[in-house]
């Protein structure tokens, strides 16, 4: 069975400029969460869709947005990028909320 | 989420048993105790998780002390590929809006 896939792998932005990350589950799973990893603050949630609803937000602001379409692929948003949007972000998919989360690669986000 | 505290890192020989700890002292009644972890660079990987009796799979072992207070991941015969940073996590299952909170983690370094 594949694993969860992120594309693109690798990305360099422009600060102001917007980006769309996407991200393909496990078959069968029907839950996205996304995480941002930085070296200072570590992995946090950002956040869980599932059906198509977001269902748990992290503390993030509003630049970071995202949505889920009917064949549970995921996309995530970030609108007028920082420089410390820099960082790894990884999506993870489950079966159902709650479940065990599998996480893919990864997308490497560079802001300049 | 409970608060869970580990070691920021061990060291195993190649070949032997690496030993994780993980304190959750406050853990509920209905959280379970999550392991992950992560190689450099990449996605967390998930490895395996309990409620209050021993887990085993084909990665690890799972303890969990009666008290459920406390936890170890037993790595039974690690290797070169097991260095990483593991992640000792506790959420209640199966329940829609609860993110894994990662914490710093313990980097295991296993060597030859």
């Amino acid at each position: 069975k594949a694993g969860v896939t992120q594309t693109p792998r690798y990305l360099i932005k422009t600060r102001g400029q917007q980006v769309t990350l996407s991200c393909s589950p496990i078959s069968g799973h029907r839950s996205v969460s996304w995480y941002q990893q930085t070296p200072g603050q570590g992995l946090q949630f950002l956040f869980e869709y599932f059906s198509e609803t977001q269902r748990n937000k992290g503390n993030f602001p509003g630049r970071f947005s995202g949505r889920q379409f009917s064949n549970s692929r995921s996309e995530m948003n970030v609108s007028t990028l920082e420089l410390g949007d820099s960082a790894l972000y990884l999506c993870a998919s489950s079966l159902s909320p709650g479940f065990e989360q599998y996480f893919g690669p990864g997308t490497r986000l560079t802001v300049t | 989420d409970a608060k869970t505290t580990q070691p920021p890192s061990m060291d195993c020989a190649e070949g032997r048993a690496a030993n994780l700890p993980c304190n959750h002292s406050t853990i509920s009644g209905n959280e379970y105790v999550y392991w992950y972890r992560q190689i450099h660079s990449q996605g967390p990987q998930y490895i395996i998780h309990g409620l209050k009796n021993n887990e085993t799979n084909e990665m690890a072992s799972l303890i969990i002390t009666e008290d459920r207070k406390s936890s170890t991941l037993i790595l039974p015969h690690a290797t070169l590929r097991d260095t990483a940073v593991y992640y000792c996590i506790v959420r209640v299952a199966w329940q829609a809006g609860t993110a894994l909170i990662f914490g710093k983690g313990t980097t295991l370094s296993v060597s030859s």
